[in-house]
């Protein structure tokens, strides 16, 4: 069973503009942890940012920041003020409890000068 | 640091024979594993370790074998390469296997069987 969705194959934003990238998920766990990685042309994966499931607050991280909707089961990555150098594959995934971490299938963001 | 080194970086095999892709850490993580990344499926787990000695199967692990004899070292045996293992893969390390340890990522393997 697919536990981890993201909706949106690519999406597009101009630059300077603020983006929302979609990612829900599926547990049956109360303690699990949610992730965002970003992959550059280059092909390196890049931690973005945590978010835990006991976390009341959303993580933040400089532009980036994930809106967790616990009881909707979502984990929306937001990326503030995009730039150039942020066009590149993300992906979301989770760990739950003491298991492996599983992702989505990714969303291509193109930033458009 | 070097973090997470793989090698090769490319390499091309034909089918049937065997290789093994090599996956080092120098952070003394204990949790490692092994992924394979193909157009439009993300990341799936082949094999994984929580320690020296221990390994377990992960969401695809027909047609390679894993060992962890230390913790650094984590390679990735294929037995007999066919087309359908045509694919980039990716080693990566946490400190430990719980919740909320991020994992970081070896720079990739680009492995093409013809």
């Amino acid at each position: 069973a697919q536990k981890i969705t993201q909706t949106q194959p690519g999406m597009f934003v101009q630059e300077k503009e603020a983006v929302t990238l979609d990612c829900t998920y599926d547990t049956s766990d109360q303690s699990y942890g949610l992730f965002w990685y970003k992959q550059p042309s280059s092909g390196e994966m890049i931690f973005l940012i945590y978010q835990g499931s006991y976390d009341e607050q959303n993580a933040t991280e400089g532009r980036y920041s994930l809106n967790f909707q616990k009881a909707r089961k979502s984990a929306n990555l937001v990326i503030s003020a995009s730039q150039l150098g942020d066009s590149a594959m993300y992906f979301c995934a989770m760990r739950e409890g003491l298991n492996d971490m599983r992702f989505g299938a990714g969303t291509r963001l193109t930033v458009k000068p | 640091n070097a973090g997470v080194t793989q090698t090769p970086k490319f390499q091309v095999l034909k089918t049937g024979q065997s290789m093994t892709l090599q996956c080092a850490q120098d952070m003394n993580h204990e949790y490692m594993s092994w992924y394979r990344q193909d157009p439009g499926m993300g990341l799936r787990l082949i094999h994984y370790s929580v320690g020296a000695g221990i390994t377990d199967q992960g969401e695809v692990p027909n047609g390679y074998n894993v060992s962890r004899s230390t913790t650094e070292d984590f390679p990735l045996r294929l037995l007999s390469a066919a087309p359908s293992q045509t694919s980039v893969y990716f080693c990566a390390s946490s400190y430990n296997f719980g919740r909320t340890y991020e994992q970081y990522f070896g720079p990739g393997t680009r492995l093409t069987v013809t």
